[in-house]
């Protein structure tokens, strides 16, 4: 079965130090992953994707996400967090056995907490 | 560049009056389109998807359906609202190449009393 976990319902980090908000997954073919940020009362914005190619993947405000296929995993990093990263980040895989349809497979989402 | 809007942006209906919200997408042809519901803040549940005019699919049997009039017009109904429909409603678009990453509109926040 294809899924995406986020084994942490909360991450707290004190700005200026790194964040990362971890994400595994399982699919059954080639692995296509997406991180999204939501503010408050918000729609989700697209941060960044891997598809293929470099590991290290770079995206919206500053933040940038490793891909490693042996250990399934598509976390998210930044080197200095800010007061305003603060909101839920969620983790997606394309679901596979959906030819076109382009349905994702979202995790529950991680609350980031960044105190001043 | 491409555009989502959803509207109205909040709402508050009685158990069991009629539901209508719309999502409209600028800026390109052909989107797969989604309805999503999100309870509590937290994940997202996936209701229905559409690939193109009048194609709908539905993930969840319950008390909404979906329509595509055009195409890039995506429409989310019920005819009875129940306590349990109360949530945030997302919509977002995708295109039909290869990236599969999915834009989303601002959400309806949908309060039934």
């Amino acid at each position: 079965a294809q899924s995406v976990a986020q084994p942490e319902d909360q991450v707290n980090v004190a700005e200026g130090n790194p964040l990362t908000v971890k994400c595994t997954y399982s699919v059954s073919g080639n692995p296509y992953l997406f991180w999204y940020v939501q503010y408050p009362n918000r729609g989700l914005q697209f941060l960044l994707k891997y598809i293929t190619g470099d590991n290290l993947v770079k995206g919206s405000y500053g933040f940038e996400a490793e891909f490693n296929k042996s250990q399934t995993s598509f976390h998210l990093k930044k080197p200095s967090a800010l007061v305003s990263d603060s909101a839920l980040y969620f983790c997606a895989v394309r679901s596979y056995g959906s030819s076109n349809t382009g349905k994702l497979i979202f995790g529950q989402g991680t609350t980031l907490q960044v105190k001043p | 560049s491409q555009t989502i809007h959803q509207w109205p942006a909040t709402l508050v209906q009685p158990v069991g009056s009629p539901l209508s919200l719309e999502c409209t997408v600028e800026g390109t042809s052909n989107p797969n389109l989604y309805w999503y519901r999100q309870a509590a803040g937290r994940g997202l549940q996936l209701l229905f998807y559409s690939v193109g005019i009048g194609q709908i699919s539905s993930e969840v049997p319950q008390n909404l359906s979906a329509s595509r009039p055009q195409d890039r017009q995506f429409i989310l109904s019920s005819k009875k609202l129940l306590l349990s429909d109360s949530g945030f409603y997302l919509c977002a678009w995708s295109g039909d190449g290869y990236s599969y990453e999915q834009y989303f509109g601002p959400g309806t926040r949908l309060t039934v009393t």
